[in-house]
């Protein structure tokens, strides 16, 4: 079975500071996809990023990054110069194919940033 | 092009009632799956349905059912409603034949049973 731990419930930044959002992951497959959302208050999952067992590149994108380090087994999410847009429910997710199926999500964590 | 519908948005029931929820998937997409987000914590699978058929299911128990339309639309049932079934109950679409596209999730139904 697969676990995500997202051991961060809730953080709160003001704008323009960097904030790491962090996740753990175990499972016993050798292939497996990492993913994260984000859940703004109305309610729908936005992909952001998907990344597989096989590539620990790190991604940045624009504001973002993602640091996937296979060896700690997590895949820790960055937001350079946070927004207040940037105000939502992260969540880090798991699944075994490249599609996202049964996926099993993290916790979540709640970030808040202020004005 | 519209996203992922579903309805209602939200739904108040009570205890040992039934419950019927709809979601119409993204345009081309033939794939559904359900997940059941209660409050504060993540979403968990329930199941999929792809060709009018269950093929994956979660740890979820058979008071949760549910069905796939020829129009690939499809509907949660749950049966018996407990008091521990309050949640946002999600549905996600994708195209099984694109093998590189994740899927797209709707914005729930918030499900409150008192």
């Amino acid at each position: 079975a697969q676990k995500v731990t997202q051991a961060q419930t809730e953080i709160s930044v003001v704008e323009k500071e960097d904030v790491t959002l962090d996740c753990v992951y175990e499972t016993r497959d050798t292939t497996y996809y990492l993913f994260w959302y984000k859940q703004p208050p109305s309610g729908e999952l936005v992909f952001l990023i998907r990344r597989n067992s096989f590539d620990e590149q790190n991604e940045i994108s624009g504001r973002y990054s993602w640091n996937f380090q296979k060896s700690t087994s997590s895949f820790n999410f960055t937001i350079t110069a946070s927004q207040v847009v940037d105000s939502a429910v992260y969540f880090c997710a798991l699944s075994l194919d490249n599609a996202g199926n049964m996926l099993t999500f993290g916790g979540g964590t709640r970030l808040m940033v202020k004005p | 092009d519209a996203g992922v519908t579903q309805s209602p948005t939200h739904l108040i029931k009570t205890r040992g009632q039934q419950v019927t929820l709809r979601c119409s998937p993204k345009s081309g997409h033939d794939t559904v799956s359900w997940y059941q987000q209660a409050l504060g914590q993540g979403p968990q699978f329930i199941f999929q349905y792809y060709e009018e058929e269950e093929r994956q299911r979660g740890n979820f128990p058979d008071r949760f059912s549910g069905h796939q339309f020829p129009n690939y639309s499809s509907e949660l049932n749950v049966n018996a409603l407990l008091l521990g079934d309050s949640a946002l109950y999600l549905c996600a679409s994708r195209e099984t034949s694109e093998s590189q596209e994740t899927q797209y999730f709707g914005p729930g139904t918030r499900l409150l049973v008192l």
